[in-house]
């Protein structure tokens, strides 16, 4: 199964604002509003930070935020915190393989 | 507290079998919604299997298909990923991961047990 695409690698200093891309294909990212995004420290267990494209579960900071437009979707991370370096994942319902994950993208605070 | 704890995991021979659980706590477990994910050393995550509260409805992912079983034992707040016909690309940290109802994200996830397929 083809997984979606996220670039590599991101950065920012403390208190800047990223985004991570998600790409996918009409068979999943475009045509679903199934989008999560989750944040993988080294060591510990996985923490969905969005659902559904855009919502955020209870405890997670409002400085995460997720939107979608067409086959691709972001996350955005503002006021950047060194606490946020991890690795971040984005996963979609996809027609042919019900789920896929993205690549991962390791986001550095500087 | 919701709790997920992963036991099986360990060394075995390329085409060998082993059988994975997922123990589960403080949550209406026959109510929701299971999945596995793995993550290969140095890898990202990959789903690779889901079975319905019920266990009526599962699914694989191509990587897998044929040769792991899920399975739930509602009764013991137990899930289950019976695997063989292991190959080293299998070597991996395995989750255990429920689904958020309606929404199929993974917002509950286990510590993972470590399988290493390795002669």
């Amino acid at each position: 199964q083809s997984a979606l695409t996220q670039s590599a690698s991101v950065s920012g200093s403390p208190g800047q604002s990223i985004t991570i891309s998600c790409t996918g294909t009409t068979s999943d990212v475009e045509s679903y509003n199934f989008v999560s995004w989750y944040q993988l420290h080294p060591g510990k267990t996985p923490k969905l930070m969005i659902y559904e494209d855009s919502n955020r579960p209870s405890g997670v900071s409002d400085r995460f935020s997720g939107s979608k437009s067409g086959n691709t979707a972001s996350l955005t991370i503002s006021g950047l915190q060194a606490e946020d370096e991890a690795d971040y994942y984005c996963c979609s319902y996809a027609e042919t393989n019900f789920r896929v994950f993205g690549g991962g993208t390791k986001l550095t605070v500087l | 507290e919701v709790q997920l704890v992963e036991s099986g995991g360990g060394l075995v021979q390329p085409g060998g079998s082993l059988r994975l659980a997922c123990e589960v706590s403080g949550f209406n477990f026959s109510n929701y919604e299971m999945n596995w994910v793995r993550q290969a050393p140095g890898k990202g995550l990959e789903w690779i299997s889901y079975i319905s509260s019920s266990g009526f409805t599962i699914y694989y992912g191509d990587s897998v298909k044929g040769r792991f079983t899920i399975s739930r034992d509602n009764a013991k707040n137990s899930l289950f990923l019976q695997m063989s016909s292991l190959r080293a690309e299998d070597t991996a940290v395995y989750f255990c991961a429920r689904d958020l109802p309606y929404v199929l994200a993974f917002d509950m996830w286990g510590q993972g047990t470590m399988v290493t397929v390795s002669s």
